[in-house]
């Protein structure tokens, strides 16, 4: 039974589309999270909800959007995708946002390529 | 302003050989660090966390204020610890933000 589920996997797309990645969790958590991969390997948040309520959103232009639709899942809508957008997108959840609830559980991982 | 330093993109041993992966941070509070792991084809997860003080797979990590590091070390590494090695600090707030360092490959070699 995976914790932390994403899909689409892999996800590859013209210029100006639009698309959606899915997360999903089944461990119970209050808060999720979005970061971002580069090509570097380097990991940077971009959003967090706890309890649906958005507490973090990191200068990510607004072309991105997340939805949680419910404190078990967190999407993430981009529009007008332009080619540095490409990134392995993570989700991951954690228990809460206090010391000691702040270990992170994370998904597979969603590899958006942009051409 | 927080910031999480890995010097080193990639570090090659031998198997056997003692290991050390460099991480520093900036921080002005109190830090709670951790370090995450990524093998080849799996997800991200915890390896360890300073407040723990634990030590998980024969990696040990301690946090030294002084000179703000939280290097990992194990002192025999073992082919199955090649891997993505991510230093992370909370973040300030009650927001439950981690900021990663760079990552560092570790490649143990037979």
């Amino acid at each position: 039974d995976t914790a932390v589920s994403q899909t689409p996997k892999y996800l590859v797309t013209q210029m100006g589309n639009d698309k959606s990645i899915k997360c999903e969790q089944n461990l119970g958590h209050d808060t999720m999270y979005w970061y971002k991969q580069d090509s570097k390997k380097f990991l940077k948040i971009m959003f967090s909800y706890n309890n649906k309520e958005l507490i973090i959103n990191e200068t990510v232009p607004n072309r991105f959007s997340p939805k949680s639709p419910d404190k078990a899942h967190l999407n993430l809508h981009i529009n007008s995708l332009e080619l540095g957008d490409s990134a392995v997108y993570f989700c991951a959840s954690s228990p809460g946002q206090n010391s000691g609830a702040n270990v992170l559980t994370f998904g597979a991982g969603s590899r958006l390529t942009v051409l | 302003a927080q910031r999480v330093t890995q010097p080193e993109k990639l570090l090659s041993v031998f198997k056997g050989a003692p290991v050390e992966l460099k991480c520093n941070y900036s921080y002005s509070g109190s830090p709670e660090l951790f370090w995450y792991v990524q093998y080849s084809r799996q997800r991200l997860q915890l390896l360890l966390r300073h407040i723990s003080r634990e030590s998980i797979k024969g990696f040990t990590a301690d946090l030294n204020k002084g000179e703000t590091s939280f290097h990992l070390k194990k002192p025999f590494a073992q082919e199955e610890d090649s891997a993505m090695y991510y230093c992370a600090l909370r973040g300030p707030g009650n927001t439950g933000k981690l900021i990663f360092g760079q990552g560092t490959t570790l490649q143990v070699k037979p």
